[in-house]
């Protein structure tokens, strides 16, 4: 079973505007991470944020965590074509790492 | 390179056939993790290693696929007779401990015809 199920499925946007993804799970989580797949490759993380944070940067990523609503998002600022790819979240449950089904991002020029 | 490696990335076999494939983690981590993934999903669990130990299958482990992992190092996932809905990519990732990042490998695609 998967905990996490990520929104929207998919999503296209204009090169240099900023996408966001949602991320909603069920049970109690020590931490949340997000990954990042290209077509055909292996995944790739991007930021793992602790229970006890409520946000946190990398470079372009914006992540939040709201633990109250079971609920987390991923924002990409200034979008590029390189960004085009499926976003995952990943939550610990169960003494083990649980998947959404991801959002496919595509960044049209 | 320091990163998770596996071996073959891309196996086509015939149905009934048995397949192994490999998973070489990063050499200071502790656990080590198989997945599946099919087209268009998230990565699904398959089963996870403490060192040498295998702590928990996924009831998708049937008994078909085993995973070994002597040594507390590298990983072997088999698939013996295989399935036309074995077809997938198997990814394999490592980590500190359940709290930490996990690294994934390239994958292994698998075409069963």
């Amino acid at each position: 079973s998967q905990q996490g199920e990520e929104d929207p499925q998919a999503l296209s946007i204009q090169e240099g505007e900023n996408a966001t993804m949602n991320c909603s799970y069920k049970t109690s989580i020590n931490n949340l991470q997000w990954y990042r797949q290209n077509s055909g490759r292996g995944l790739v993380h991007l930021i793992l944020i602790r229970s006890n944070e409520r946000e946190k940067h990398s470079g372009r990523l914006r992540v939040t965590l709201d633990t109250s609503k079971k609920s987390s998002s991923l924002l990409i600022t200034a979008s590029r074509a390189a960004d085009t790819a499926s976003y995952f979240c990943a939550t610990d449950g169960d003494d083990k790492i649980i998947f959404g089904k991801g959002t496919r991002l595509h960044i049209l020029p | 390179d320091t990163g998770v490696s596996q071996d073959p990335r891309h196996k086509i076999t015939k149905r009934g056939q048995n397949v192994t494939f490999r998973c070489d983690p990063i050499s200071e981590h502790n656990r080590l993790y198989w997945y599946r993934q099919t087209l268009g999903q998230g990565p699904e669990f398959l089963t996870y290693f403490q060192n040498e130990a295998q702590l928990e299958k996924s009831r998708l482990l049937s008994d078909r696929f085993s995973a070994e992992r002597p040594k507390g190092s590298f990983s072997t996932l088999e698939i013996q007779r295989t399935e036309q809905g074995d077809s997938a990519m198997y990814l394999c990732a490592s980590s500190w401990s359940l709290a930490d990042t996990q690294y994934f490998g390239p994958g292994t695609r698998l075409t069963v015809l």
